[in-house]
């Protein structure tokens, strides 16, 4: 099955700068890669996902990069807020009618003010 | 809250009892899942279910069952094989698709953290 791994588990940063997470999977038939955002006791919240036909995508301030020959996936955050601030889930999965995804351990980002 | 909706928030479970947690949604999705989440160990699939009536165990199934008699709902009974099972539990649903374009991530509920007194 599949396997997704993050590193490291917390990464903190001063306002305004960037943030980069990173994300590995094993199974090279992942076409679907999720990121979610989960606040202090709340639900986690798809933030941008990407399919593996595209190697980058964009939306405002945050963007997600895919390398499918190195198997891995990135989560990138400029000009980074403390609203910033939670705990960032990587997922990956083969779509389909039986598909499920798989969630990496999850990192803690602080966005220092 | 955003069409899915788990009950209780809170529950607490002596030794040896059962307990169901509901998940019930309203946006017409045809899959239903349950994680657990510990912290530093994300989110691990318990049980997942595509259609109606089918079910599929997943990582961690040990310990709990599931049904699926309607599309809307998708309840997870915690039982007493279960040893450890204090925990935040997290209902989600989406709607499989094939091809590419559309959005397929997963809609979470608000969770239920349970807790063994």
């Amino acid at each position: 099955g599949e396997n997704v791994e993050q590193h490291p588990s917390t990464l903190s940063v001063q306002e305004g700068d960037s943030a980069v997470i990173k994300c590995t999977y094993s199974d090279s038939a992942s076409n679907y890669f999720p990121w979610y955002k989960q606040e202090l006791g709340k639900r986690p919240q798809l933030i941008i996902d990407i399919r593996s036909n595209v190697g980058e995508k964009k939306d405002q301030r945050i963007a997600v990069t895919l390398n499918k020959t190195a198997k891995h996936f990135s989560l990138h955050i400029t000009e980074t807020q403390p609203e910033d601030s939670a705990v960032y889930f990587c997922a990956a999965t083969l779509t389909g009618a039986n598909s499920k995804l798989t969630f990496g351990k999850g990192i803690t980002l602080s966005v220092r003010p | 809250d955003g069409g899915i909706t788990q009950s209780p928030k809170y529950l607490f479970r002596k030794e040896g009892q059962n307990v169901t947690l509901s998940c019930e949604q309203n946006l017409n999705h045809d899959a239903m899942y349950w994680y657990r989440q510990d912290p530093g160990q994300g989110l691990r699939l318990i049980y997942y279910s595509q259609i109606v009536n089918d079910f599929q165990k997943g990582d961690i199934a040990e310990g709990y069952s599931v049904s699926r008699e309607k599309k809307e709902s998708f309840p997870l009974t915690v039982t007493s094989a279960q040893k450890n099972p204090t925990a935040f539990y997290l209902c989600a649903s989406s709607t499989p698709r094939t091809g590419g374009g559309s959005i397929y991530g997963y809609t979470f509920g608000s969770g239920t953290r349970l807790t063994v007194v």
